[in-house]
């Protein structure tokens, strides 16, 4: 079975462009997870969605941070204007839809972003 | 108070032996509890989940929940150098919720 992916895995960006990351769920899962991982800091929930909702978006900052999970295709985590403080690992995880475990979550490898 | 709290370390131990790692958390209402364990500059790797008191135990790894006193741990019996990892306390409130996790613990086994 796939794991979850991530692409880009490295993204470089100028300060004032998009970033757009791309995640796809393991086979099964409908529920992802989007993660941040400043440097030398902890991992930090941003948002939970399911097709076609935000379940949860209590960790996303309120301006230039987007995302969206539609029908058909990847889940998108959009950074408008980026800016140096942005750079850092975006991590997707995603959930199976029945449960082993409650909370179950599974990573991806990340998407380093790295604001010039 | 952090929600979910670990010491940072590092915490260092001699192949062969165990290491020992501590969790506290502060939302009574959290249901199930995870360790992650990340490589430096790769993902977190689920190794362990629990929700019951008590303790559970798969390979080399032991996890260990005391709901009453809001701790969980994890004991690694036989390090290896390959265990030379963070290794982050998670925790969550319900079936899809977000997780919490804690700063992560810094374990280094020497040979």
């Amino acid at each position: 079975n796939a794991g979850v992916m991530q692409n880009p895995r490295h993204l470089v960006r100028r300060r004032g462009q998009e970033a757009r990351l791309r995640c796809s769920p393991m086979k099964g899962h409908s529920h992802v997870y989007w993660y941040r991982q400043l440097p030398e800091e902890g991992l930090k929930f941003m948002v939970y969605l399911q097709k076609e909702n935000i379940i949860d978006e209590s960790g996303m900052p309120k301006e230039r941070f987007s995302a969206e999970f539609p029908k058909e295709g990847p889940s998108i985590l959009r950074i408008q204007q980026v800016v140096r403080g942005d750079s850092a690992a975006y991590f997707c995880a995603s959930s199976p839809s029945i449960q082993r475990v409650f909370g179950e979550q599974f990573f991806g490898p990340g998407t380093r972003l790295t604001v010039l | 108070q952090k929600e979910v709290e670990q010491n940072s370390g590092p915490l260092s131990v001699p192949e062969g032996a165990i290491a020992s790692l501590n969790c506290t958390y502060s939302d009574r209402g959290s249901q199930s509890f995870f360790w992650y364990r990340q490589y430096s500059g790769k993902s977190p790797e689920l190794i362990m989940s629990i929700y019951s008191n008590g303790d559970k135990e798969d390979g080399r790894f032991t996890a260990q929940l005391n709901k009453a006193s809001q701790y969980v741990s994890l004991l690694i019996r036989d390090s290896q150098p390959s265990d030379s990892a963070t290794y982050l306390c998670a925790v969550s409130k319900g079936s899809w919720g977000k997780l919490q996790f804690g700063a992560g613990t810094q374990v280094v086994v020497t040979p």
